[in-house]
């Protein structure tokens, strides 16, 4: 069973502070998505990463996948109350049409 | 363009009662999905359509939980008889086809008493 571990699970800032969040797994993923979600909502996919070593910038977060497609990192610039949410890494297995597999999340709470 | 619609938003119901959730996807999308998602961790697939049939409902509770798409369109998802443990949002999403990225509707927050 392929499994997403993500990292830290509670993180409370201050408004323009730096943050990473962390998504790994033991497995192989063809491509690793970002969702955010806000209370009451339904997760809304950020990015989609599928070469080993990419970086996509989608401005003020900047999103990796692994070099051996195990893990991803999410990294926030100067932190803003609207950044306030869940965040989610989901995998897809290499299995084509198979569903996502979705980590428990990063709830982020951004103060001014 | 609609988004993923579902209803009703909240349900509350006494354990050993029954519940249904509707689910209606964007237009033209193929895939359809019934996610669970308790408090605390990520959503869990529940069961994939591919228009009307099942790609995988491997994790689908089949002593209580069912799930239909008859028309390829609309769908249902049945919980009978409730348990506690299934106080939960369910969460339907639908994309393009088994690749496509995934549109999710608002969710069904569910409260078992």
């Amino acid at each position: 069973t392929q499994l997403l571990e993500q990292s830290p699970q509670f993180l409370s800032i201050q408004e323009g502070e730096n943050l990473t969040v962390y998504c790994n797994s033991s497995s192989v993923f063809s491509s690793l998505q970002w969702y955010r979600q806000e209370p009451g909502e339904g997760p809304v996919l950020l990015v989609t990463v599928v070469t080993g070593g990419e970086v996509k910038k989608l401005k003020r977060l900047t999103f990796q996948f692994g070099d051996a497609r195990k893990d991803s990192s999410l990294h926030i610039t100067a932190a803003q109350p609207g950044d306030t949410g869940l965040y989610l890494c989901a995998g897809g297995a290499n299995q084509a049409g198979t569903a996502l597999i979705f980590g428990k999340g990063t709830t982020l709470s951004v103060s001014s | 363009e609609a988004g993923v619609a579902q209803s009703p938003r909240y349900k509350i119901i006494e354990k050993r009662q029954s519940v249904a959730f509707w689910c209606n996807p964007i237009s033209g999308h193929a895939t359809l999905y019934w996610y669970q998602q308790i408090l605390g961790q990520g959503p869990k697939l529940l069961i994939q359509f591919q228009n009307n049939g099942v790609v995988d409902d491997s994790q689908l509770p089949k002593d209580r939980f069912s799930a239909e798409r008859l028309k390829g369109v609309d769908s249902t998802l049945k919980i009978q008889p409730a348990k506690l443990e299934d106080s939960a949002v369910y969460l339907c999403a639908s994309s393009l086809d088994l690749l496509g990225e995934l549109f999710f509707g608002e969710g069904s927050r569910l409260t078992v008493l």
